[in-house]
C-alpha cells in the first residue's frame, strides 16, 4: 500500500532555531513530491514542488530535498519565525496505482515560540 | 486573481440529515478536487474532475456521497443521509489542466459537524 507518513505530529521550538521536518514515503516510484502549509481554519497553501529528477528545491528560507532510494524528504526552515507557526503537510504522487492522485502525510504541527 | 471560494464555511447537522457544500474554482481552471479531511490526518481524495467529466471518485462513498459539476465551472458536493464519522473539513482545490505537474490551489474548507 502506498503511504505517506510524518513524524512526529508536532514539534515546538524557539524562534530563530534552525529546523528539519521529516516525510517518509513507501514506494520510491513517484512522480513528484510536495510540501504544504496549513494554517488554522484556512486550506492549504504549496510551498515546494519537488519532481522525482529533482534531489532538492529551494525557496526562500525554505528547502526541500528528495531521496527516493530511502523513501525520504526533508523540508529545513532556517531562522524560524513566530509567523512559521502552522502545520505542514507532505504529498506524494506516484507513477502506479494512485497515479492521479495526491497522497497526503497527517502533518507536522509546528509552534515557533518568540 | 481571486482564490477558489467554498460555502458554507461552517455546518452543524444531525445525523441522517442532508448537507450540500459548494465550490467555484479559480477562472479557467479546468480540474477540480474534492478532498475529506478528518481532524488530525491529511485530506483524501474524495472525486477528481476534469472540465465536467469525473477523472478519478474511487474514493467517494458513493452510497451517501455525490458531486457533480455542471458546466465545468462551480461544483456541488452532497451527503445524504449524513453519518457521526462524516464529521470533517471539506476542500475543494482547482489546478489549470490537470497536469501531472500542475499545482493545486485550496479552497478555505466547509468545517462539518455531524452530531
Amino acid at each position: 500500500k502506498q503511504e505517506v507518513t510524518q513524524i512526529p505530529a508536532a514539534l515546538s521550538v524557539p524562534e530563530g532555531e534552525n529546523l528539519v521536518l521529516n516525510c517518509s514515503f513507501t514506494d520510491s516510484a513517484i512522480y513528484n513530491l510536495q510540501w504544504f502549509r496549513q494554517d488554522p481554519g484556512k486550506g492549504l497553501t504549496s510551498l515546494l514542488l519537488i519532481q522525482s529528477s529533482q534531489r532538492e528545491q529551494t525557496s526562500g528560507r525554505l528547502n526541500a530535498s528528495l531521496d527516493k532510494s530511502s523513501g525520504r524528504s526533508t523540508l529545513y526552515i532556517a531562522a524560524s519565525q513566530p509567523g512559521d507557526s502552522a502545520t505542514y503537510l507532505c504529498a506524494v504522487k506516484w507513477t502506479s496505482g494512485s497515479a492521479r492522485q495526491l497522497t497526503f502525510g497527517s502533518g507536522t504541527q509546528l509552534t515557533v515560540l518568540p | 486573481e481571486a482564490g477558489v471560494a467554498q460555502s458554507p464555511r461552517y455546518k452543524i447537522i444531525e445525523k441522517r440529515q442532508s448537507v450540500a457544500f459548494w465550490c467555484n474554482p479559480i477562472s479557467g481552471h479546468a480540474t477540480l478536487y474534492w478532498y475529506q479531511q478528518i481532524l488530525g490526518q491529511g485530506p483524501k481524495l474524495l472525486i477528481q474532475f476534469q472540465n465536467n467529466g469525473v477523472v478519478d471518485d474511487s474514493q467517494l462513498p458513493k452510497d451517501r456521497f455525490s458531486a457533480e459539476r455542471l458546466k465545468g465551472v462551480d461544483s456541488t458536493l452532497k451527503i445524504q443521509p449524513a453519518k457521526l464519522e462524516d464529521s470533517a473539513v471539506y476542500l475543494c482545490a482547482s489546478s489549470q489542466g490537470g497536469a501531472e505537474s500542475d499545482t493545486q490551489y485550496f479552497g478555505p474548507g466547509t468545517r462539518l459537524t455531524v452530531l
